[in-house]
């Protein structure tokens, strides 16, 4: 079935350093990735739509320069979360969908998720 | 725009209980609609979906039906056990855009005592 992947699944950093976190479709083509940001007992919370070979879309509210994101190949996007802040920490998921031609055409399959502490 | 909205929790149930999560939604097309579980730490996981009106998903347990008339996919299970705690969101997708993500109700909390 459908997979996605994240890495790391946790990370602890210091104030000030810059993050990256992976999010890998493994068994389909992805040209869409969405990143999600979840506060602890709370929804998911958009940040960005992640677009192959384009600029992401970034939802109202969210720091393009701070959040960047990059999505270079049809299996893999990254998030990165520059000059973090205690502020930061969060648990962040993503998610592709799969536009190939099976079954699972258009339905999105999310990540493990990524809890980021800032200390 | 698309919206979803469920039954705020928490949910705590005896084992054994009988479930029902409410979930209406609001689109202006036909949009599929989807259960996702979120366990303790862990990401989402698709519990089950439906594409079309009257369409029923099941999984697990879990059932839900497309209801179009009263733009409803109430999520249901027969007799819930304790690993049945978590999250769970009732989300849908516009089926027509590729490039659009999933809207997510708020989450509802289940709590399962043995």
């Amino acid at each position: 079935g459908a997979v996605v992947s994240q890495h790391p699944s946790r990370v602890i950093c210091k104030s000030g350093t810059s993050v990256k976190i992976e999010c890998r479709s493994l068994d389909f083509q992805a040209t869409t990735m969405f990143w999600y940001r979840q506060f602890p007992k709370q929804s998911l919370m958009l940040m960005a739509t992640s677009n192959e070979g384009s600029k992401a879309t970034y939802e109202q509210g969210v720091e393009k320069d701070k959040f960047l994101i990059n999505h270079a190949s049809l299996t893999l996007s990254t998030l990165t979360v520059t000059s973090a802040h205690p502020e930061d920490s969060s648990f962040y998921i993503c998610s592709a969908r799969d536009q190939g031609g099976g079954g699972n055409y258009n339905e999105q399959f999310f990540g493990p998720g990524t809890r980021l502490t800032v200390l | 725009g698309d919206s979803v909205t469920q039954m705020e929790g928490p949910v705590t149930l005896s084992e054994e209980a009988f479930l029902t999560i409410n979930c209406t939604y609001t689109a202006t097309g036909y949009p599929s609609l989807f259960w996702y579980v979120q366990y303790p730490g862990e990401g989402l996981q698709l519990l089950l979906k439906a594409t079309k009106a009257d369409d029923k998903g099941s999984n697990k347990g879990f059932e839900a039906t497309y209801r179009k008339e009263t733009t409803s996919f109430h999520l249901e299970k027969g007799s819930v056990q304790v690993s049945d705690s978590a999250v769970y969101f009732c989300a849908l997708s516009d089926q027509n855009s590729g490039n659009t993500p999933l809207v997510f109700g708020k989450g509802t909390r289940l709590s399962v005592i043995a």
